[in-house]
């Protein structure tokens, strides 16, 4: 099946440092979201991209459309605690409307 | 802010039991999925629901489970026979148009004892 690759696995980071993850695939995807999951939580939507090189920003957050149409990047400026959580990138291809999920990356602030 | 909402928290049951997993979806919202999540490990598409009637389904859905939309507002999910391995965390999830975005509640955690 289909398979999203997504990077690091996990990411000790300190407070107030940038942090970037990224997804890619042998497959073209039509849409690329970004999730946010809580333990004990459902995903929460941070980012929708839906055109190859779109760049979108929300707050502190900024992900981009692979002009290739096979990755995306999610960057996180000036982390802060509440960061700390499950970040999954997914992606949506042309023929079919299921979410295809990467293994997501943890990350961990150090205290 | 309008937002997917599913019943029960957690639901414990025994092999071989039947289950079933309730969602209200977001009130406008046309498309209906399920997911599961084995702890620790990424989500996995069920189904998709669209115009009462299943749109595309996953191996994984097989002809153990089934869906329903009952009413106006909810959209179930039916376990027969419980196995073991359907030990999960199961989310619901709704989308406006079918296109990209999907909206998730906070999920059934379901245990198979």
């Amino acid at each position: 099946g289909q398979q999203l690759n997504q990077s690091p696995q996990s990411m000790f980071i300190q407070e107030g440092e940038d942090v970037s993850m990224n997804c890619t695939s042998s497959s073209i995807f039509n849409t690329w979201l970004w999730y946010k999951q809580d333990p004990g939580e459902g995903p929460v939507l941070l980012i929708a991209l839906y055109k190859a090189g779109e760049l979108t920003s929300n707050g502190r957050l900024t992900a981009q459309f692979g002009i290739t149409r096979k990755d995306s990047f999610l960057n996180i400026s000036a982390s802060i605690p509440s960061d700390v959580g499950i970040y999954f990138c997914a992606g949506e291809m042309d023929s079919n409307y299921q979410l295809i999920w990467g293994a997501g990356t943890k990350l961990i602030i150090k205290p | 802010e309008p937002e997917v909402t599913q019943t029960p928290s957690h639901q414990v049951t025994q092999m071989g039991q039947e289950v079933i997993l309730r969602c209200v979806p977001i009130s406008n919202h046309l498309y209906f999925y399920w997911y599961r999540q084995i702890l620790g490990q990424k989500v996995e598409f069920l189904v998709s629901f669209y115009n009462n009637e299943i749109s595309e389904k996953s191996e994984i859905f097989d002809d153990q489970f089934s869906v329903e939309r009952p009413d106006g507002s909810n959209f179930t999910l039916k376990i027969r026979s419980t196995k073991l391995e359907d030990s999960a965390m199961y989310f619901c999830a709704s989308s406006p148009s079918g296109m990209g975005e999907q909206y998730f509640g906070p999920g059934t955690r379901l245990t198979v004892t």
